[in-house]
């Protein structure tokens, strides 16, 4: 399964809401669904899983939604600390674990 | 809290080996499924290897299959990866990443970076 996010760039302010896409090439069960941020020089934190569960310490202003092949990471009013490179991530397909390409969120 | 540290990171030239180690801390390694994920330099992030939590079976991603091998040593907390014939296509940032519900992975190492280069 490739999995295809978009845009590849977003640029915002703070304040404002942010809206993700990760299409999949075919239908994944929406209980093997991840997201990731990964900020310049840190690893990656898992932010949310089985596409809408946040993860420990997860800000509420994170959510995520999807089913099939179309899934969303919705941050509802960015702060500073939310610019970074968000990873979409899917289970159970060959490869058993792949990522997508990344989506850049920049300050505008 | 949990930590991962990894070491075991270098130069080696192409068709050279290299072992890898992360140490575990702040969890029941034992009950904890483990994965290896690289990101090459400036690129995404690609998930490599995975060993269940009581080491009964390993998975691979293709390129690396029948090259890497992914063991644990749980007397020592600790996950490996043992990296042969190893090509320039493999320069990366090496995490080890633990399993979270075989779907994904919770907690991550800041990586051992592996350069293959003449």
């Amino acid at each position: 399964i490739v999995l295809t996010q978009s845009p590849g760039t977003l640029s915002l302010s703070p304040g404002e809401k942010a809206t993700l896409s990760c299409r999949a090439s075919q239908s994944v069960s929406s209980s093997y669904l991840a997201w990731f941020q990964q900020k310049a020089g840190q690893a990656p934190r898992l932010l949310i899983y089985e596409s809408s569960i946040r993860a420990t310490g997860i800000p509420d202003r994170f959510s995520g939604s999807g089913s099939g092949t179309d899934f969303t990471l919705t941050i509802s009013r960015l702060e500073a600390e939310d610019f970074a490179v968000y990873y979409c991530q899917q289970y159970g397909s060959s490869p058993l674990y792949s990522f997508g390409q990344g989506t850049k969120l920049e300050i505008k | 809290q949990v930590q991962l540290v990894e070491s075991g990171g270098g130069v080696v030239q192409p068709g050279g080996s290299l072992r890898l180690s992360c140490v575990a801390s702040g969890l029941t390694f034992t009950r904890a499924g483990m994965h290896w994920v690289r990101q090459a330099p400036g690129k995404g992030l690609q998930w490599v290897a995975f060993i269940r939590s009581d080491g009964s079976d390993q998975y691979y991603t293709d390129s690396v299959k029948g090259r890497f091998t992914i063991s644990r040593d749980d007397s020592k907390n600790t996950l490996y990866l043992q990296m042969n014939s190893l090509r320039p296509e493999d320069t990366a940032l090496y995490y080890c990443a633990k399993d979270k519900g075989t779907i994904t992975f919770d907690y991550w190492g800041q990586g051992a970076l592996v350069t293959v280069s003449s």
